[in-house]
């Protein structure tokens, strides 16, 4: 159990465009979701806190009109990295927590999605 | 503020045992994740320590000293696969969790 998907696992698009990430709960229900960037060899960078039926929760720093996030239902949730540049060209993963407790508040990883900006 | 200190890397022998050692400082505690990482990859979990004391889950363990801010995760009988970088992460008093830049170890035969 506690599958997360990502899809998709890379996308290589041009400069200006928009890209939207999918993550899925397989097996479980999320009200809650996670999205992270990654740089290489750098830590995880939480980049907002989605939940469902409400409006994502940003961290400092990252700017919500660029990074959309739409959590509309118990399994799924969307990233769209509006009008890309080169430097956002990143690994994004997304994690849910299940709302029944597998392990309390776990957060499950989906496999990633490597986004190359050209 | 929020603090997470492992070691960056760590180099250990297959079939060896290897303890990673991680000290912790966070604005409250609701327990402590470690997760695995392979390169180029998302992270997977693998233990959760809440009360002091020891956890364990077939060849890897976890120690938790909640008074001293402080968790080991031991691997026995290593395997190749096991070279990743292994991420400490506490759950701070929003549970909130907070991720350190994680020890990469590297496994030789």
């Amino acid at each position: 159990g506690a599958v997360v998907s990502q899809h998709p696992s890379w996308v290589i698009c041009k400069s200006g465009t928009s890209v939207k990430i999918e993550c899925r709960s397989l097996d479980f229900q999320a009200t809650t979701m996670f999205w992270y960037r990654q740089f290489p060899k750098q830590s995880l960078m939480l980049m907002a806190t989605s939940n469902e039926g409400s409006k994502a929760t940003y961290e400092q720093g990252v700017e919500k009109d660029k990074f959309l996030i739409n959590h509309a239902s118990l399994t799924l949730s969307t990233l769209t990295v509006t009008s890309a540049h080169p430097e956002d060209s990143s690994f994004y993963i997304c994690s849910a927590r299940a709302d029944v407790e597998l392990v309390t508040d776990t957060q499950y990883f989906g496999p990633g999605t490597r986004l190359t900006v050209l | 503020g929020q603090n997470i200190d492992q070691p960056t890397e760590m180099t250990a022998t297959e079939g060896a045992i290897v303890q990673i050692n991680c000290t912790y400082q966070t604005s409250g505690f609701n327990g402590l994740f470690w997760y695995q990482q392979h390169a180029g990859e998302a992270p997977t979990f693998l233990s959760y320590n809440v009360l002091d004391g020891l956890e364990e889950k077939g060849r890897f363990s976890s120690f938790l000293s909640r008074s001293k801010g402080y968790i080991y995760l031991l691997l026995k009988e290593l395997q190749m696969k096991d070279s990743a970088s292994y991420l400490c992460a506490p759950l701070d008093s929003n549970y909130q969790l907070i991720w350190g830049a994680g020890t990469k170890l590297i496994i030789k035969p």
